[in-house]
């Protein structure tokens, strides 16, 4: 079976601009979840998604973040326009049913904002 | 708020135990974790406890709780290179249905020949 998949796995980009990953969780995870990591910290939780439904999501700068996973399978995280301090590793997880007491990472993207 | 501290870093001789420390604040915490985090990789779940548990085995893990003194341990046995990663201690706070972790900083455990 396959993981969480993520693409882009690396993304360079220069500040202002605006940039976009994106996430395949497990098949038949109906939860979905996007995380930001820093540089020698812990993930911190952007936004959880039940299905379609976005919920979970005070922790996401709405002023520059956005998020969508329409029809509740892949979904997108979107950042316009990127900031030097937006640089980090996003990292996607998946889990079956609303309790999530075991989510599956996939690999994250590395984001350099320049 | 929730606040989940770890040591930054381990060095342990292969063979070795390693014993990996985590204290937590939220007393209302009904699962907590360890996570392995390889380089380049996302997060893999390790093992996780319930809050009414005090001890866990899998194979070389094993998991201590200590609730009273919101403690918790996670000792590697026979700790191989391969061990090598960061280790991630996290809780899940007990109010409410929703997921909402709170991970530790994450502690770096170098394994040496």
């Amino acid at each position: 079976e396959a993981g969480v998949v993520q693409s882009p796995r690396y993304k360079i980009i220069e500040k202002k601009q605006p940039v976009a990953f994106w996430c395949n969780p497990i098949s038949g995870h109906n939860t979905l979840y996007w995380y930001r990591q820093n540089l020698g910290q812990g993930p911190e939780l952007l936004i959880r998604y039940e299905n379609e439904e976005a919920v979970d999501d005070s922790q996401l700068p709405k002023d520059r973040f956005s998020a969508e996973r329409l029809k509740g399978v892949d979904s997108t995280l979107k950042i316009q326009p990127a900031e030097l301090g937006d640089s980090a590793v996003y990292l996607c997880a998946s889990s079956s049913g609303t309790s999530g007491v075991t989510q599956y990472f996939g690999p994250g993207t590395r984001l350099t904002v320049l | 708020g929730e606040d989940v501290e770890q040591s930054l870093f381990l060095s342990v001789r292969e063979g070795d135990s390693s014993v990996i420390n985590c204290t937590y604040t939220d007393s209302s915490s009904t699962y907590l974790y360890w996570y392995k985090q390889e380089p380049g990789a996302g997060l893999q779940l390790l093992t996780y406890i319930f809050s009414n548990m005090d001890m866990k085995q899998d194979q070389r893990l094993t998991v201590l709780l200590n609730k009273k003194d919101k403690h918790l341990s996670l000792r590697i046995a026979d700790t191989q290179t391969g061990d090598s990663a960061i280790y991630f201690c996290a809780e899940k706070p007990g109010s409410g249905g929703s997921y909402i972790p709170t991970f530790g900083r994450g502690t770096s455990l170098i394994v040496h020949p």
